[in-house]
């Protein structure tokens, strides 16, 4: 079936990186674009950007523009988001999520927690 | 660009109907119909039950329909039941490859 498994839980200090990985399986990974969305605690949907799984081209929120970047291994079917110079606002959990058309996600991860904290 | 405006709230009896609203503006809801809807249960990722403003995914009860007029988009649950109790949120095409989320209505069944 199809699923997305994302990478567990992760706790950083003020200033560092994170990435997440999201590892596609039960369809062509190259045929659908991966979008990346995140949650902070008692909060809305935050939409972060994504990535053409084909040809890796991606578009960023213009709010996280040079803090996240956006990329994929075809070989291993598997999106990563990584966020830079982390601060506690960070703290959230981050989705992948298949990118179906028509500006629509159809399959999500079950999110990856990250933790900000000094 | 700006989120999406929905209602911190709505609730229904069983059996009723509730109808939530998301306004955003000529730049995305009312310049596209892309806008879609997501139900979100505690601690569980989001679901798609609504897009392109009024198509269901296969599986998704037809009690779920959505609408749009102007720069106002809908989604109206009928026949409300206690599993519907969730949080929703709309997303719209802001243009440019850009996506906007709404703030997310929590939808009690009373």
């Amino acid at each position: 079936q199809v699923q997305l498994v994302q990478s567990g839980a992760e706790v950083k200090r003020p200033g560092a990186s994170v990435k997440v990985s999201c590892k596609a399986s039960g369809y062509t990974f190259t045929s659908y674009a991966m979008h990346w969305v995140r949650q902070a605690p008692g909060q809305s949907l935050e939409w972060m950007g994504w990535i053409n799984t084909a040809d890796g081209n991606t578009k960023r929120s213009q709010q996280f523009q040079g803090r996240v970047t956006l990329t994929r291994d075809t070989s291993a079917t598997t999106a990563y988001m990584e966020l830079s110079s982390l601060r506690s606002e960070d703290t959230a959990v981050y989705y992948c999520a298949r990118y179906r058309g028509s500006y629509q996600m159809d399959v999500w991860g079950k999110g990856t927690t990250v933790t900000v904290s000094s | 660009q700006s989120a999406l405006t929905q209602p911190p709230s709505a609730s229904g009896s069983p059996g009723q109907s509730v109808t939530i609203s998301c306004t955003g503006t000529s730049s995305d809801v009312g310049a596209y119909n892309y806008v879609s809807w997501y139900q979100q249960h505690p601690g569980k990722a989001p679901k798609l039950m609504i897009y392109e403003v009024i198509k269901r995914p296969s599986g998704v009860p037809d009690r779920f329909s959505g609408s749009k007029s102007g720069n106002t988009a809908s989604l109206t649950v009928s026949g409300l039941q206690a599993e519907d109790e969730a949080d929703y949120y709309c997303s719209s095409y802001a243009g440019r490859d850009n996506l906007v989320f709404g703030g997310g209505t929590k939808v009690t069944v009373l």
